[in-house]
């Protein structure tokens, strides 16, 4: 079983529509989680953390579940410009460096 | 500079060669970290780095792989003997110390072994 496994989809939706992507861990001692933005030929880029209360910036909310390992990531009112690749990564320890686990990946095209 | 700076961008080399990829972390961070990934794929985490010493070092793929960092700086990442399976895009990225969730990441250089 991967570490961490992803939909690699890819979700067409409208412009308008409300998404949510889904990622399950299996390391239970996963303490910090994260969602990160890639575009197309681009390096990925923090879009937001994860906390275990859940979390909300602006039309996009995170949620965690630790019970069944998995942490989630919906869009509200999706743009044109939300179309890009969501990794989800997680890591065993908070606040010092140490190995950052990616998923694959879920693709999302916005469309008109 | 800014952000990080990876070199080359790109790189072709033959089947055999050994190549050298460098990353020049955000001044002032002490955690470096590298990353792969394939065509329409995942990020696969080969090393990193917290000041000079390498606490993780398990994603490296095989003996070819080597990763030094001096200065508490400047990364070089060294593939032996390339093959056509070291094709990727190579990452790096680097973060403050006890900031390991924000990661800033170069532009990566396109290795492209023939």
């Amino acid at each position: 079983r991967k570490e961490v496994e992803q939909d690699p989809g890819p979700f067409n939706v409208p412009e308008g529509a409300t998404v949510a992507f889904n990622c399950t861990y299996s390391n239970s001692a996963s303490q910090s989680f994260f969602w990160y933005r890639q575009d197309c030929r681009k390096e990925p880029k923090l879009l937001m953390s994860v906390y275990s209360s859940g979390n909300e910036d602006g039309r996009f909310t995170a949620q965690l579940n630790r019970a069944s390992q998995y942490i989630s990531l919906l869009i509200r009112d999706s743009k044109l410009s939300d179309s890009a690749t969501y990794l989800c990564v997680v890591t065993p320890n908070t606040g010092t460096a140490s190995k950052l686990t990616f998923g694959t990946g879920t693709r999302l095209q916005v469309t008109l | 500079g800014a952000g990080v700076s990876q070199s080359p961008s790109n790189k072709v080399t033959e089947k055999g060669k050994d190549v050298e990829l460098r990353c020049d972390p955000i001044s002032g961070h002490t955690a470096l970290y590298w990353y792969r990934q394939s065509l329409g794929q995942g990020l696969e985490f080969l090393i990193y780095f917290q000041g000079n010493s390498a606490p993780d070092k398990s994603g490296l793929p095989s003996d070819r792989f080597s990763a030094e960092r001096t200065g508490g700086s400047v990364s070089t990442l060294t593939i032996q003997r390339t093959q056509q399976e070291d094709s990727a895009v190579y990452l790096c990225a680097s973060s403050l110390a006890g900031r390991n969730e924000k990661l800033f990441f170069g532009s990566g250089t396109q290795l492209s072994v023939l």
